[in-house]
């Protein structure tokens, strides 16, 4: 079964510990993105990958980081969370291109 | 940059009518427009797509039409059903393959 699955699934937290939310997909994509949902104000794309080793920004990558060692892993990596990074995240990804083909189930962080 | 504006953001319908949400884009070089249904505790789920090739693009209950014209375009779903119930996101995305998601519609289906 085509997947992309994210972990933890939930996750509370205090300012400035460090926390990454892995995510895998199973469909050899070479695309993989990740985004932030907020009330009001939808989804919004973080960082995305187009190959291994090849990561950019995307519209809000303030505070985050990623890496892309292998095609099928893409952590989401918040080196000093800060109250603002609370939100629901996505991993997504696609066989090309930037559109997204397939999410994860969401990882929603509480950062205190 | 792309803008692209969602309406209406709450939709309540009647079981068995159709629903209807359109959303407006401001780039006019974007070429390509998902649509993603997301279910509560759910990631978005790509339904239908349509490039700006075509006008009408229809997968059995679900059609999008595409007005390049006016930027603007339409998720129609006809006989609407229980499980239709969800939150609806439209999308544009232009050459560079940057993606913008209108801000949602939450669809009720009444019984």
């Amino acid at each position: 079964e085509a997947q992309v699955t994210q972990n933890p699934r939930y996750l509370i937290t205090v300012t400035g510990k460090k926390l990454t939310v892995t995510c895998s997909q199973n469909m050899n994509h070479e695309y993989m993105s990740w985004y932030r949902q907020d009330p009001g104000l939808g989804l919004r794309q973080i960082y995305y990958s187009m190959n291994v080793e090849v990561t950019d920004k995307g519209d809000v990558p303030e505070g985050y980081k990623v890496s892309r060692k292998e095609k099928r892993n893409f952590p989401l990596i918040l080196e000093s969370p800060s109250p603002n990074q609370t939100s629901l995240y996505f991993c997504a990804s696609s066989l090309t291109g930037r559109q997204p083909q397939h999410f994860g189930d969401g990882t929603r962080l509480s950062i205190l | 940059g792309e803008n692209v504006e969602q309406h209406p953001s709450t939709l309540s319908v009647q079981e068995g009518d159709s629903a209807v949400i359109k959303c407006t884009y401001s780039d006019s070089a974007s070429n390509y427009f998902p649509w993603y249904k997301q279910e509560l505790g759910k990631g978005p789920q790509l339904i239908i797509d349509i490039r700006s090739n075509v006008g009408e693009k229809k997968d059995q209950r679900i059609a999008v039409t595409l007005n390049k014209t006016a930027k603007h375009f339409s998720l129609h779903i006809t006989e609407t059903q229980p499980e239709d119930s969800a939150v609806y996101f439209c999308a544009a995305s232009s050459e560079d393959d940057k993606i913008i998601f209108g801000k949602g519609t939450r669809l009720h289906i009444l019984p």
